[in-house]
């Protein structure tokens, strides 16, 4: 069974960057997808884009397009998700969750890291 | 504000039933994607429980179900548990987006 661990809790100022990490272990890391989803306080899950990573190619919600980077590195069976130009809109819990190839419903999930942005 | 919407709490005693709704348009369930449903706990990592609009995968027990009619959803708890009090959540693709989208969330008290 896969499971997904996320790196820890980071606070950042307006305008600087945050990357973090989700390491798959269990399963065949190249069978498939990994997405990003993050939740702002009080309001519900926003997919931010996934990735597949014996393909390599993201895709990204429109929203997020030019200021998140989604990245898998397969020898450590890694994939991170870097947001730009933070602001205090992006305060929120970000988690990785595993989807099969083809499908859209997320069977597997992180447990998120919390990102706060504070000056 | 989200895509798909969901009232924002319902409530049960426990042993009764409770149904929480989803609601969309012509680009996302109305369409004909499907809808998957979310317990979400908090420190704990979400939980999926219904996909493809009505299946379980294994290990959820069958007092959780799931239907879809038009361009709304519903998932459906029968004999509640203390245990199911949580918030849960709708999820479908939205063809306009391109994106998968959510709902805002309903949470679930058992009273």
């Amino acid at each position: 069974q896969v499971q997904l661990v996320q790196s820890g809790a980071e606070v950042k100022k307006p305008g600087s960057s945050v990357k973090v990490s989700c390491k798959a272990s269990g399963g065949n890391f190249n069978n498939y997808a990994i997405n990003w989803v993050r939740q702002a306080p009080g309001q519900g899950p926003e997919w931010m884009g996934g990735i597949i990573p014996t393909f390599g190619t993201p895709n990204y919600a429109q929203t997020f397009l030019g200021r998140v980077t989604i990245t898998a590195d397969q020898s450590t069976n890694t994939v991170y998700v870097q947001v730009l130009s933070l602001t205090f809109e992006d305060t929120a819990i970000y988690y990785c969750a595993k989807s099969g190839t083809g499908v859209n419903y997320m069977d597997v999930w992180g447990k998120g890291t919390t990102v706060t942005v504070s000056s | 504000q989200s895509v798909l919407t969901q009232p924002p709490s319902v409530s049960g005693a426990p042993g009764q039933r409770a149904t929480i709704s989803c609601s969309g348009n012509s680009s996302n369930i109305g369409a004909g994607y499907d809808v998957h449903w979310y317990q979400f706990v908090p420190g704990t990592s979400p939980k999926l429980l219904i996909y493809d609009s009505s299946d379980r995968p294994s290990g959820v027990p069958d007092r959780f179900s799931g239907s879809t009619s038009g361009t709304s959803a519903s998932l459906t708890i029968t004999g509640l548990h203390t245990e199911d009090e949580a918030d849960y959540y709708c999820q479908s693709f939205d063809s306009s987006l391109r994106s998968s989208v959510f709902g805002g969330g309903t949470k679930l008290t058992v009273l």
